[in-house]
């Protein structure tokens, strides 16, 4: 198994700023995703991060408002950039780990309220 | 897209057992059936998941149809804790050992009646 730490659990923004946020996993993985889930909704794919390379964007979803970073094997970040009321929502990690199969692993999540 | 068809919502009644179905009447022979469930105010779990056979866990039973185009998902004997969105994903295993996305729906929520 694989415990996940994102970081912050949650806050609330100004307009205009942004927010990085940090996604900490406690055992080497393949593959890291960010997900976010609007209040209400299921979970939408945003990215793949790949590690030491650009992020793989979903459609609808683009580097300049939500940059990725993925420096080694266990850690991430998600940048929600120029943020507006409409970015509100929970941020979510996912990781698949080497040698499991196909299972997922996800993270609490990051409450975000941009007011 | 996603490519399964869950019922909205479900109710069970505490310690009975929940049968909730999945239609994925497009599934390759690549994709693995997924399921997984979202508590409230938490991240998905993982549930179960299988390919062609019936599956048990701890957790849950995986009831696959011959012709794969359905599935279901089985609590044996429902509780409170169990009341939550049950997502049912497809996620096709590509060659060279890597996976593909997950690829999340709008799932079933189950409510469980004490």
């Amino acid at each position: 198994s694989a415990v996940i730490s994102q970081k912050p659990s949650r806050d609330i923004c100004q307009r205009g700023t942004s927010l990085t946020i940090q996604c900490q996993v406690d055992s080497q993985v393949t593959m890291m995703f960010w997900y976010r889930q609007q209040p209400g909704q299921s979970l939408t794919l945003i990215a793949t991060a790949n590690q030491g390379s650009e992020a793989t964007y979903e459609s609808g979803f683009v580097i300049d408002k939500f940059p990725i970073s993925r420096p080694n094997l266990t850690f991430s970040t998600l940048t929600v950039s120029n943020m507006s009321p409409e970015d509100s929502s929970i941020y979510l990690c996912s990781v698949d780990i080497e040698g499991v199969g196909t299972e997922a692993f996800f993270g609490q999540g990051t409450r975000l309220t941009v007011v | 897209d996603a490519k399964t068809t869950q019922p909205n919502s479900m109710e069970s009644n505490e310690e009975e057992p929940v049968h909730l179905p999945c239609n994925h009447s497009t599934i390759s022979g690549t994709d693995y059936i997924h399921w997984y469930r979202q508590l409230p105010s938490q991240g998905p779990e993982y549930v179960i998941h299988g390919l062609t056979s019936n599956v048990n866990n701890r957790m849950a039973s995986l009831a696959i149809a011959e012709d794969r185009k359905s599935s279901t998902l089985i609590l044996h004997r429902a509780t409170l804790r169990d009341a939550a969105v049950y997502y049912c994903i497809l996620r096709v295993a590509n060659y060279g050992g890597s996976q593909g996305n997950l690829i999340f729906g709008k799932g079933t929520k189950l409510s469980v009646k004490p």
